[in-house]
């Protein structure tokens, strides 16, 4: 069965101070990781997918990496508009789709 | 090009009724997929499909029915609602295997 836990469940910033959250799983045969954002009272909007282990891709202040068992959502000189809940989920080989983390909720205070 | 598109965005129900949530994409994916969230438990699957006229069963399909006549339309049916059913529904689309999935707003349900 395929699992996904992300940590820390929230994540409190000041602007500017770079962190990572985390997403470790288990899946059989992995066919992607994927990241999202989501703001409140929406719904999730895609951020990165990765495949392999040691791929990385960069948007804006966010860099997501990906190793055999976990993946990393890197913030660097997080700014308040980047506070959102981060979600990660992974596709798993057969056709069932995406499974997801419960999300890790990132506050960034002025 | 609306994407993925649910209505009604918020219900309140009684406990036995029926109702259908509905859920359209224009973007001809043949993936579509339904799930809750719930404060605490995260995004999960309820039913999905792989096409149309082929549906399976997620995580957590009781109480409720799905059906796909096209590939634009993914229909959500609470048969008799309850309130475990209070939830925050999402509508999500693919192209395929192992791609990005486009989710709807969400439809804000409250069993009462």
């Amino acid at each position: 069965e395929d699992q996904v836990t992300q940590s820390p469940e929230a994540l409190r910033l000041q602007e500017g101070e770079s962190s990572s959250l985390n997403c470790s799983y288990t899946v059989s045969g992995l066919r992607g990781l994927f990241w999202y954002r989501q703001d409140p009272g929406k719904g999730p909007e895609f951020l990165f997918t990765l495949y392999s282990a040691g791929e990385e891709k960069e948007k804006e202040r966010l860099k997501a990496t990906l190793t055999k068992k976990e993946s990393f959502l890197h913030i660097t000189a997080p700014k308040p508009e980047d506070s959102a809940t981060y979600l990660c989920a992974v596709k798993g080989s057969g056709n069932t789709p995406l499974v997801f983390g419960k999300g890790t909720r990132l506050s960034v205070i002025a | 090009n609306a994407g993925v598109t649910q209505t009604p965005k918020f219900q309140v129900l009684k406990t036995g009724q029926s109702m259908t949530l509905q859920c359209a994409q224009d973007m001809n994916h043949e993936y579509m997929s339904w799930y809750r969230q719930d404060p605490g438990m995260g995004l999960r699957l309820i039913h999905y499909s792989v096409g149309a006229g082929i549906t399976d069963q997620g995580e957590v399909p009781n109480g409720y029915n799905v059906s796909r006549s096209t590939t634009e339309d993914f229909p959500l049916r609470l048969l008799s609602a309850a309130p475990s059913q209070t939830s925050v529904y999402f509508c999500a689309s693919s192209y395929g295997v192992g791609t990005e999935a486009f989710f709807g707003q969400g439809t804000r349900l409250t069993v009462v």
